[in-house]
């Protein structure tokens, strides 16, 4: 098993543009969640899905979209980056056990 | 309302040292469950241990122990005998009933672990 793979690992975007980061999971998990991670911070939530065509807001969703066609699925869009959008992007799915993430995708925006 | 206190920063230790992260948390939930998670220098989330509120027995797995303590709403870690592969930031982390619905999960500020030779 993969469990949660992310792309890409780094990226710098420069302000305005626009990119998707990918997140796949194998694990068959309905849940599945985008979270950022500042320098010495916890992780926000951006978005949340609890299955296939379903996403709702986390606390920090303003500048980003998801969609989750599949239940592999749920990349998260950036329309106009920001310099406040520089930060590490953690995808993860959970099951009962508790959560699994990506390794992470290092966002830098200039 | 919800939250998850991890006072201690940065602890420095020498190898070998025992050592203990410290979790407070708060839930108004009777059920509920906590984590841990370990984040190494090369970033990555490694899930350690999830504990449900209605197991109070404490765990151990090898140099790893967990004490929960309702009483005192407490979660803590101790590494016995640290190595330097232990350097890391240790998350704690709590959820609510349903711990695989954890848009309710709540994070810790992390305290990093640096373990010198």
């Amino acid at each position: 098993n993969a469990g949660v793979t992310q792309t890409p690992k780094f990226r710098i975007l420069k302000i305005g543009q626009s990119m998707t980061l990918q997140c796949a999971q194998d694990m068959n998990h309905n849940y599945m969640y985008w979270y950022r991670q500042d320098p010495g911070m916890g992780l926000k939530l951006i978005y949340y899905s609890v299955g296939a065509g379903i996403t709702d807001k986390g606390e920090v969703p303003n500048g980003y979209n998801v969609s989750r066609s599949t239940t592999e699925d749920f990349p998260l869009r950036l329309e106009l980056a920001a310099p406040s959008q520089t930060s590490v992007y953690f995808c993860a799915s959970t099951d009962r056990q508790g959560a699994f993430f990506g390794q992470g995708t290092r966002l830098t925006v200039v | 309302a919800q939250k998850v206190t991890q006072a201690q920063t940065e602890i420095s230790v020498v190898e070998k040292e025992d050592v203990t992260l410290d979790c407070v948390y708060e839930t108004r939930d009777t059920t509920y469950y906590l984590f841990w998670y370990k984040q190494p220098p090369s970033g990555e989330l490694v899930f350690l241990i999830r504990r449900n509120s209605f197991d109070e027995q404490n765990e151990i797995s090898g140099r790893y122990s967990w004490n929960f303590q309702k009483s005192t709403s407490s979660f803590n870690f101790t590494i016995t005998a640290s190595q330097v592969v232990d350097s890391a930031v240790y998350f704690c982390a709590l959820s609510g009933p349903n711990a695989g619905n954890n848009r309710k999960l709540i994070w810790g500020l992390g305290t990093s672990l640096g373990v010198n030779p």
